[in-house]
This record gives C-alpha cells, sequence and structure tokens, in this order.
C-alpha cells in the first residue's frame, strides 16, 4: 500500500512569499499519476496539477508541480491572499488505487 | 460543462446501511477512460478515497472499506449509487463524488454531501 507523507503539516507564510509543500510517497509513484488539490473550508477540493507538472484548466502559473519517484513538490511562487488554503497530493496506481496525503495548511504569517 | 451533485440521508443510525447517489452531466460513463469516484472527509480530516466505478464497469474499492462498500452505475440515468453497510460514528463525514479520466486524478468534484451517523 503507498502511503502519501506531506510536509509540513502547517506552512506559515506571508502573502508574496514563496511557498515549497513536500509530498513523499513510500513507494515510487509514477509521476502521471500524481495530482495537487487545493481545498478551502466548506468547499470542495480544486484540481490544481495532475501528472506531476501540468496545471489543470484555470489554474494561475504561480502553481508549478515537480517531482518523481517518491518524492513531489508543489510550489507557490508568490502568494495571493485567495492562496491560503488546505493542500493534499494524490497518487493514482497501487492498490490501494487511489490514496490522498494527509494535507499541508498553509496558513497567512 | 461537467457537474455532479450528491444526494441522500443527512443522518443514519449505527448499524443502519447507508445509500449516496451522485447525479451527473456534461459527460458519459460510457465513454472510455471515465470514472466516477466516491470520496470523504471527516470534519476536520483528511481526504479519504472510497471506491470508483469506470466506464467498463470496473469497480475498484478502498481495501481497508471494500467488505462494506458496494459502487453501482446507471448510465442512462447518469447516476452512480455508493452503499455503505453497517455505519458507525466514525463514518460521520462529507462524502463526494468526483469525475475522474485516464490519468486518475479528480478534476471535478460534487458539491458534497456532509452524512451524519449516530443514535
Amino acid at each position: 500500500e503507498i502511503v502519501l507523507t506531506q510536509s509540513p503539516g502547517t506552512l506559515s507564510l506571508s502573502p508574496g512569499e514563496r511557498a515549497t509543500l513536500s509530498c513523499r510517497a513510500s513507494q515510487s509513484v509514477s509521476s502521471s499519476y500524481l495530482a495537487w488539490y487545493q481545498q478551502k473550508p466548506g468547499q470542495a477540493p480544486r484540481l490544481l496539477i495532475y501528472g506531476a507538472s501540468s496545471r489543470a484548466t484555470g489554474i494561475p502559473d504561480r502553481f508549478s508541480g515537480s517531482g518523481s519517484g517518491t518524492d513531489f513538490t508543489l510550489t507557490i511562487s508568490r502568494l495571493e491572499p485567495e492562496d491560503f488554503a488546505v493542500y493534499y497530493c494524490q497518487q493514482y496506481g497501487s492498490s490501494p488505487a487511489y490514496t490522498f496525503g494527509q494535507g499541508t495548511k498553509l496558513e497567512i504569517k | 460543462q461537467i457537474t455532479l451533485k450528491e444526494s441522500g440521508p443527512t443522518l443514519v443510525k449505527p448499524t443502519q446501511t447507508l445509500t449516496l447517489t451522485c447525479t451527473f452531466s456534461g459527460f458519459s460513463l460510457s465513454t472510455s477512460g471515465v470514472g466516477v469516484a466516491w470520496i470523504r472527509q471527516p470534519p476536520g480530516k483528511a481526504l479519504e478515497w472510497l471506491a470508483l466505478i469506470a466506464w467498463d464497469d470496473d469497480k475498484r474499492y478502498s481495501p481497508s472499506l471494500k467488505s462494506r462498500l458496494t459502487i453501482t452505475k446507471d448510465t442512462s440515468k447518469n447516476q452512480v449509487v455508493l452503499t455503505m453497510t453497517n455505519m458507525d460514528p466514525v463514518d460521520t463525514a462529507t462524502y463526494y463524488c468526483a469525475h475522474s479520466g485516464w490519468l486518475g486524478h479528480f478534476d471535478y468534484w460534487g458539491q458534497g454531501t456532509l452524512v451524519t451517523v449516530s443514535s
């Protein structure tokens, strides 16, 4: 079973700063099958990145994804006020077919 | 434009069976590569994938919940139904359905429905 571990659990930054969020898999994950989501309170998750580095439709280019194997990163180049939320990584592949990380909360410093 | 909406009871008693329906539009579940998944989120906690049904009726379940889950589809009605047996208070969560394509990510989500398990 592939376990995704996200770090840090909470990240405190100011608008305008750069955010780097990590997702580490317990086994190698195909880059094609690694995604990132943003979730704000009371809302459904929103797809940000799929295939480890492809932005979903309508996602600003300040969001970028990278990584391969067991280490993946979501970077927000310059934080906007609306970016403060919880972020999840997700993989598709080995049993269980789909797993999510435990999330990183990005909060305003 | 793809939309999904969950429906079902907001309150169930322990040991009862939960039945949730996902009604969608903007795509067909008979199209190659398409799937609909159920994902839940207990209050204040992380997302948990439960089950997925694919266009070819392939069904995948979370190993930890497999014995309690059944997912079915009605292509003509554009609906996917999830049943979960033997509900327990720890199953209290917001339940989402979501559209999935070939790469296994969830690109469209319903608004979610909060299900509380309590006597």
